[in-house]
C-alpha cells in the first residue's frame, strides 16, 4: 500500500527564517507534486517534479525530488506572512485502468508570524 | 484558466437523506476525482472517472456512489447520509487518459450531517 507522509504536520515560523518541508513515499514512482491550499480554498498546483534530481523553484520556495531515498523537500527561504498556508505533496500511482490516481500527503500547516 | 464548479460551498443534511453534490469542469479533461478532506488525514480519494460512464472506487468507496452522464459533469452520491461522512469535499479534474498532470479542485463543499 503505497502511503505519503509529511512532516512536520505543523510548522509555526518567523518571518525571514528558512525551513524545509518533507515529504516521504514508500513505493517508487518517479514523479510528485506539490500544492498549496489557502484557508477556506481550493487546492492550486505548485510544482510538478518530473525525475530523480528535478528542482524548481518559484520565488521563496524551491522542490526538489530524490527517487532514490524516496523523498521530496519543499524549502522556504526567508519567509514572509503569503506564504502561510497548507502545503501538500501528493504522489501519483501507475493506472490499473484509464489513468493515473494520486494519493496525497497529510499535509504540513504553514504559519508566518510576523 | 480551468474552472472546477462545485454546487455548493456549504451545504446541512440530515442523518438518512440522499445527498448530491455536484461538479463540472469546463475545460474538457477527461479525468475526474472526488476527495474528502479531513483534519490529520490529507486527502483521500473517493471515487475518479476517465471517461463517461466510466467509474472507478478510490480508498473510500464505502457509502458512496457517483456517476458521469456527461464529459463535464461529475456527481458523488451519499445514498444514505451518516454523520461520519460529515467533511469537506472536493472535487478535481486533469486532462488526458493515462496523462499525469497536476489536478485542477474546485473551492470545495462543506458538508456537515445532523
Amino acid at each position: 500500500e503505497l502511503k505519503v507522509e509529511q512532516n512536520p504536520l505543523f510548522l509555526s515560523m518567523q518571518e525571514g527564517k528558512n525551513y524545509t518541508i518533507y515529504c516521504n513515499y514508500s513505493t517508487t514512482s518517479d514523479r510528485l507534486y506539490w500544492y498549496r491550499q489557502d484557508p477556506g480554498k481550493s487546492l492550486e498546483s505548485l510544482f510538478v517534479l518530473l525525475s530523480n534530481g528535478a528542482v524548481k523553484q518559484e520565488g521563496r520556495l524551491m522542490a526538489s525530488l530524490d527517487t532514490k531515498a524516496r523523498l521530496s523537500t519543499l524549502h522556504i527561504t526567508a519567509a514572509v506572512h503569503d506564504l502561510s498556508a497548507t502545503y501538500f505533496c501528493a504522489v501519483d500511482l501507475p493506472p490499473t485502468s484509464g489513468t493515473y490516481k494520486y494519493i496525497f500527503g497529510t499535509g504540513t500547516r504553514l504559519k508566518v508570524l510576523a | 484558466d480551468v474552472k472546477v464548479t462545485q454546487s455548493s460551498r456549504y451545504l446541512v443534511k440530515r442523518t438518512g437523506e440522499k445527498v448530491f453534490l455536484e461538479c463540472v469542469q469546463d475545460m474538457d479533461h477527461e479525468n475526474m476525482f472526488w476527495y474528502r478532506q479531513d483534519p490529520g488525514l490529507g486527502l483521500r480519494l473517493i471515487y475518479f472517472s476517465y471517461d463517461v460512464k466510466m467509474k472507478e472506487k478510490g480508498d473510500i468507496p464505502e457509502g458512496y456512489s457517483v456517476s458521469r452522464e456527461k464529459k463535464e459533469r461529475f456527481s458523488l452520491i451519499l445514498e444514505s447520509a451518516s454523520t461520519n461522512q460529515t467533511s469537506m469535499y472536493l472535487c478535481a479534474s486533469s486532462p488526458g487518459q493515462g496523462s499525469r498532470q497536476p489536478q485542477h479542485f474546485g473551492d470545495g463543499t462543506r458538508l456537515s450531517i445532523l
